[in-house]
């Protein structure tokens, strides 16, 4: 199972609304994770099961979609946000990663 | 407090052998299953290998498969990947990773990584 992410990269200010895509090439059921990871750190999970919050993340992050197409949507971007973004199904135990959205400063 | 700290990354040279390893605390280390993530430099995450708390089932990316062994010592609260045959591609950032519940292979807590360079 592949899975591709658009956009490969993002320019948004800060309060923006930012969607990034992730699709599988095959059903995946709900079995998709979101990541957000920053130069020179480990990545941090955001989203799993889809659409779960993981404890401690803030609600301006959510996540939707099942099957093949998934969205991962930060309702009013911070600061903080401008990283790296992630997906990775987690469907037949090869757990394959998306290629990555770099969100940076417009 | 959940701690991974990875070791044994190095330069080898191709074809050569490497093993790291992971060792955890702040946690019953055989209710979870663990899993290696690398990363070559300014490029993106990579799953390599995942294996269940009891050891039994193991699982592998096919970049690695045949190659790449994954294992753990849960006397010693160790997780370990044993590398052969390595070749240039193989060279990353290794991350070792645990999933957020027991069982779970989404990935809450990471290690700093160790990292593997691979030349002559």
């Amino acid at each position: 199972i592949q899975l591709t992410q658009s956009p490969s990269s993002l320019s948004a200010s800060v309060g923006d609304r930012v969607t990034i895509t992730c699709r599988a090439s095959q059903g995946i059921s709900s079995y998709l994770a979101w990541y957000q990871q920053k130069p020179g750190k480990a990545p941090k999970l955001l989203i799993y099961a889809a659409s779960t919050l993981q404890s401690g993340v803030p609600s301006r992050f959510s996540g939707s979609g099942s099957g093949t197409d998934f969205t991962l949507t930060i309702s009013s971007l911070q600061p903080e946000d401008f990283a790296t973004y992630y997906c990775q199904h987690l469907y037949n135990y090869v757990f394959t990663f998306g290629p990555g959205t770099k969100v940076d400063i417009k | 407090e959940v701690q991974l700290l990875e070791s044994g990354g190095g330069l080898v040279q191709p074809g050569g052998s490497l093993r790291l390893s992971c060792a955890a605390s702040g946690f019953t280390f055989s209710n979870y299953a663990m899993t290696w993530v690398r990363q070559a430099p300014g490029k993106g995450l990579e799953w390599v290998s995942g294996i269940s708390g009891s050891g039994g089932n193991t699982y592998y990316a096919d970049s690695v498969k045949g190659r790449f062994t994954v294992s753990r010592d849960n006397s010693k609260n160790t997780l370990y990947l044993q590398m052969n045959s390595l070749r240039a591609e193989d060279a990353a950032i290794y991350y070792c990773a645990r999933g957020y519940s027991s069982g779970s292979y989404y990935l809450q807590h990471w290690g700093q990584g160790t990292l593997v360079t691979v030349s002559s």
